[in-house]
C-alpha cells in the first residue's frame, strides 16, 4: 500500500455511539494531522502529532479524542457526537524539517461521518 | 494571524477555455503559499507551492500561479482546461517564521466545473 489510507470511508453513528476513525501512512513521515472539512467552511485543523507527540489541539471538543500509537498510525476516537459534527474527516501526513519550510501535506481520501 | 480569501466559490468554464482562480491573503512580510486540488471523493493533493525565488510557479497538470506581493495575491491559472480538471481548488498560506505544516491556513475553496 502507498500514501495515506483512511478507514472507514463512510460511517453513520447515533449520538450515543462510540466509534473510531483510523489513518495509516506508508510514507515514512514524521507528522500526522486530523482535519475537519464541512460544506462552505475552510478546512479546520483539529490535531497535529509530530514524532508521536501532540503539538497542536485547536480547541476541539473533548468528544473527539486523538491517539497516535506510532509514527505511522493515527486514530480519532468519537463519542457522544452531535449532528453538527457530521463532516468529512481528513487525515494527512508530512515530513517537516525545521528551517526548510513546511513539508507537503499528503492527504487520505477521508472518512465521511454522519451523526444521526 | 494569516487569513486566506478565495473570491469565487464556483467557477464554470467550457473545455479548452482559460481559467483563473483567485486567492488573496492577509498582509505579511513574508509568506509560503500553496494550491491544493480535491477531486470528487478524494483527499487533497498539492498542485504547486511558492516558498521563495521566482514569483511564477509551475505545478502539475499544466497549472501555474503568480505570487504578487504588492497585491497580496496568488492566483492560479491554466491556459486551456480539460473536463478532468473539474474539482475543488484550495489556496493555503503559512508564515515562514512559524514554520511547520500545522501552521497552514486554508481558504474556503473554489469549485471549478469544466463543461463540454
Amino acid at each position: 500500500e502507498t500514501g495515506v489510507t483512511q478507514t472507514p470511508r463512510h460511517l453513520v453513528m447515533g449520538m450515543t455511539n462510540k466509534k473510531s476513525l483510523k489513518c495509516e501512512q506508508h510514507l515514512g513521515h514524521n507528522a500526522m494531522y486530523w482535519y475537519k472539512q464541512s460544506a462552505k467552511k475552510p478546512l479546520e485543523l483539529m490535531f497535529v502529532y509530530s514524532l508521536e507527540e501532540r503539538v497542536e489541539n485547536n480547541s476541539v471538543p473533548s468528544r473527539f479524542s486523538p491517539e497516535c500509537p506510532n509514527s505511522s498510525h493515527l486514530f480519532l476516537h468519537l463519542h457522544t457526537l452531535q449532528p453538527e459534527d457530521s463532516a468529512l474527516y481528513l487525515c494527512a501526513s508530512s515530513q517537516d524539517d525545521k528551517g526548510r519550510g513546511p513539508g507537503e501535506l499528503f492527504f487520505g481520501e477521508g472518512s465521511r461521518l454522519t451523526v444521526l | 494571524a494569516q487569513s486566506v480569501t478565495q473570491l469565487d466559490s464556483q467557477v464554470p468554464v467550457f473545455e479548452e477555455a482559460p481559467v483563473e482562480l483567485r486567492c488573496n491573503y492577509s498582509s505579511s512580510v513574508s509568506v509560503y503559499l500553496f494550491w491544493y486540488v480535491q477531486y470528487p471523493n478524494q483527499g487533497l493533493q498539492l498542485l504547486l507551492k511558492y516558498l521563495s525565488g521566482s514569483t511564477l510557479v509551475k505545478g502539475i497538470n499544466g497549472f501555474e500561479a503568480e505570487f504578487n506581493k504588492s497585491q497580496t495575491s496568488f492566483h492560479l491559472r491554466k491556459p486551456s482546461v480539460h473536463i478532468s480538471d473539474t474539482a475543488e481548488y484550495f489556496c493555503a498560506v503559512s508564515d515562514p517564521d512559524q514554520g511547520g505544516s500545522e501552521k497552514l491556513v486554508f481558504g474556503k475553496g473554489t469549485k471549478l466545473t469544466v463543461n463540454p
